[in-house]
């Protein structure tokens, strides 16, 4: 069974602050992780994507991979309300297909002016 | 700067009916994978598909669902004699190849209500 598990929330943090977010996969051969948002009735969104361990930084945004821990977050700096969405952990499998990703349910944050 | 486009967005049917949902790659993509996502559940991978062959049909359920990619047209993603548990939206994606970097780019997703 190859579950990918992540805090279901709501996550409520106020403008400005950090938001963590945080996913566990099952299976050790996972070989990419991915995050994507979401919004209420709309598709998801690519945000980071991390193939090894360690972080990476874009914008506001920080993903962290530990292999080892089979973890792998979001941290999102000087949160704004436009960050207020569902946030989807996905991963996918060595030797599968690209497109073949395993989600988790979602966090919902909220970010409150 | 056409992405994934899918249609009908918003599909109601009766039980029993058929639901069709259509799904066009991003231009230049060939690969299509259709996901669901049920209410409170997390999208659930259900067929991947290049221009008229099914690659990986290993989330669909078996019966009732099948999927196509012509060598003409959008794919579609076919539900026969629908069923309430059926209502969901419905994701389609597409990548440029199966390389290690592409990314997979979701359409907007088709809601189908079964009442």
């Amino acid at each position: 069974q190859k579950e990918v598990e992540q805090n279901s929330g709501p996550l409520s943090v106020p403008e400005g602050a950090i938001a963590s977010l945080n996913c566990t996969y099952s299976d050790r051969g996972s070989q990419s992780f991915f995050w994507y948002r979401q919004y209420s009735g709309k598709s998801p969104e690519l945000i980071m994507s991390i193939y090894s361990n360690g972080d990476k930084e874009d914008g506001r945004f920080t993903a962290q991979l530990n292999k080892a821990s089979q973890y792998v977050s979001l941290l999102i700096r000087d949160s704004q309300p436009s960050d207020s969405a569902t946030y989807l952990c996905a991963v996918n499998i060595r030797g599968s297909t690209l497109g073949r990703l395993y989600f988790g349910r979602g966090t919902q944050l909220t970010v409150w002016p | 700067n056409a992405g994934v486009m899918q249609n009908p967005r918003h599909l109601v049917r009766r039980r029993g009916q058929e639901a069709r949902l259509r799904c066009s790659p991003m231009k230049g993509h060939s690969h299509v994978y259709w996901y669901r996502q049920l209410p409170e559940e997390g999208l659930k991978f259900m067929v991947y598909l290049q221009k008229e062959n099914i690659i990986d049909e290993s989330g669909m359920p078996k019966e009732r669902f099948s999927a196509e990619f012509p060598k003409e047209g959008p794919s579609i993603l076919r539900i026969q004699q629908v069923v309430r548990g059926d209502s969901a939206a419905y994701f389609c994606a597409s990548s440029l190849s199966q390389g290690n970097g592409n990314t997979i780019y979701f359409g907007e997703g088709s809601w189908l209500t079964v009442v």
